[in-house]
């Protein structure tokens, strides 16, 4: 089975300027998350989608960070302008639904991560 | 209190030591729980789930306390590759659609 895909894996900007991060999450996964992680932490929900309808974006920066799940498959996150506090690594996960159960269908699978530098 | 509370560490263990770390949690609701590991500049990566009252899986044992909300991850005979940060996740947002929330994890160092 292959993984959660994400691209590009580092990427260096000047503040100021927008960036934009790409997911594949695993096939017949309907959920979707993005996290960030900052260096020294625990990976932060921004935001999370049930096919391509938004579940929680409750800490997103919506002044500056937008998401799309436009088929409910491959999701794209951007930052625009970028400040100097969102240099972190930005986590994509996967599951199959958002239902805990014991079937363990919340269970996440995350992608490698992009890890994204503002000067 | 906190949603999802862990000692962040480092706890430094010898090879052969058994350790505990705990994750406090705030939300009563929550079913499901899990622990995660991650390496150096890596991603997470699935531990070990607890649905009940605990799970066992060779050397790790997870227990789950709901009256004093918090669970446990136990590690006998460490090894050395198991230096790494361990994240507790507790899915807060009831039986309905959950958001997985993660606590700050908690390092790991086993010396030989």
């Amino acid at each position: 089975e292959a993984g959660v895909a994400q691209s590009p894996r580092y990427k260096i900007i000047e503040k100021r300027q927008s960036v934009a991060f790409w997911c594949n999450p695993i096939s017949g996964h309907a959920t979707l998350y993005w996290y960030q992680q900052i260096l020294g932490q625990g990976p932060k929900l921004l935001i999370q989608f049930q096919n391509n309808g938004v579940v929680d974006d409750s800490q997103l920066p919506k002044d500056r960070f937008s998401a799309e799940r436009l088929k409910g498959v491959d999701s794209t996150l951007k930052i625009q302008p970028a400040k100097l506090e969102d240099s972190a690594v930005y986590l994509c996960a996967s599951s199959l639904d958002s239902i805990p159960r014991s079937s363990g269908a919340n269970v996440l699978t995350f992608g490698a991560g992009s890890r994204l530098t503002v000067l | 209190r906190k949603e999802v509370e862990q000692d962040p560490g480092p706890f430094n263990v010898p090879e052969g030591a058994t350790v505990a770390f705990n994750c406090t949690y705030s939300n009563s609701a929550s079913q499901s729980f899990f622990w995660y590991r991650q390496d150096c500049r890596k991603e997470p990566k699935l531990l070990m789930s607890v649905y009940s009252s605990g799970n066992e899986d060779g050397r790790f044992t997870a227990q789950l306390n709901r009256a004093s909300q918090y669970i446990s991850l136990l590690i006998r005979d460490s090894k050395l590759s198991d230096s790494a940060t361990y994240l507790c996740v507790v899915p807060l947002g009831g039986s309905g659609y959950s958001t997985l929330t993660f606590g700050k994890g908690t390092m790991l160092l086993v010396s030989p």
